[in-house]
């Protein structure tokens, strides 16, 4: 179990730019998540996948962002045109299914998004 | 819908003295409770978590937190701070039995004094 990684770590971008972001969950999780945290807020919840498919999406995830998670492995976030807003870290998360019992996300190190 | 305050956006205590981070949370079903910590420029770690069986919990580090219906609290405690438990501290929500997206609170700054 080598836990959830995501890369890069770190992105500045010019405003404008598209910039896309992985994430590798812990090898048997099937469900996915994605979270936004600004500076000094709490993570929230932008989108989240069980398997292939993208079960729910916050209406934070305007329509310039979008995520797959084409096999059911690893997921991508990409953000079009992208806006000083859109400066956060971006949290990866994943978790076995409920059936188990468990509802323990396991989050990934981040990846800190700077616009400028 | 859910949602989670965390009263105390900055906790400030000496080292050995009792660290108290609150957290009070509105669910319109019973909920599952989760305290993660966040060390800067790190990821999430769950430190304990409420999933309806025993309402006191234990969790790493030598926190434990209780589980308060009556009170909608789910509290964070630690008898003796430690420096190393200086991080930001986030109480987070979700709704079983789906248990899908996790709604965090503002967080709290811990801060501990030598």
């Amino acid at each position: 179990d080598t836990g959830v990684s995501q890369d890069p770590r770190h992105k500045i971008t010019k405003r404008g730019q598209n910039v896309t972001f992985r994430c590798d969950p812990i090898s048997e999780h099937n469900r996915l998540y994605w979270y936004r945290q600004t500076l000094g807020q709490g993570p929230e919840f932008l989108t989240y996948f069980q398997n292939e498919a993208q079960l729910e999406k916050s209406r934070l995830l305007s329509d310039r962002f979008s995520a797959e998670r084409p096999k059911g492995s690893f997921s991508t976030l990409e953000i079009q045109r992208t806006e000083q807003g859109d400066s956060a870290m971006y949290l990866c998360a994943s978790s076995q299914p409920p059936e188990g019992a468990s509802y323990e996300q396991y989050f990934g190190p981040g990846t800190r998004l700077t616009v400028t | 819908a859910q949602s989670v305050t965390q009263l105390g956006s900055h906790v400030s205590v000496s080292e050995g003295a009792l660290v108290l981070l609150r957290c009070n949370y509105s669910s319109s079903v019973p909920p599952y409770l989760f305290w993660y910590v966040q060390y800067p420029n790190q990821g999430l770690q769950l430190l304990l978590k409420y999933t309806s069986a025993a309402t006191l919990v234990k969790g790493i580090n030598g926190f434990e937190a209780e589980f308060k219906k009556s009170e909608t609290s789910f509290h964070l405690t630690k008898p003796s701070a430690h420096m190393s438990d200086a991080a930001e501290y986030f109480c987070a929500v979700t709704k079983p039995p789906a248990g899908n997206m996790l709604t965090f609170g503002g967080g709290t700054r811990l801060m501990v004094k030598p």
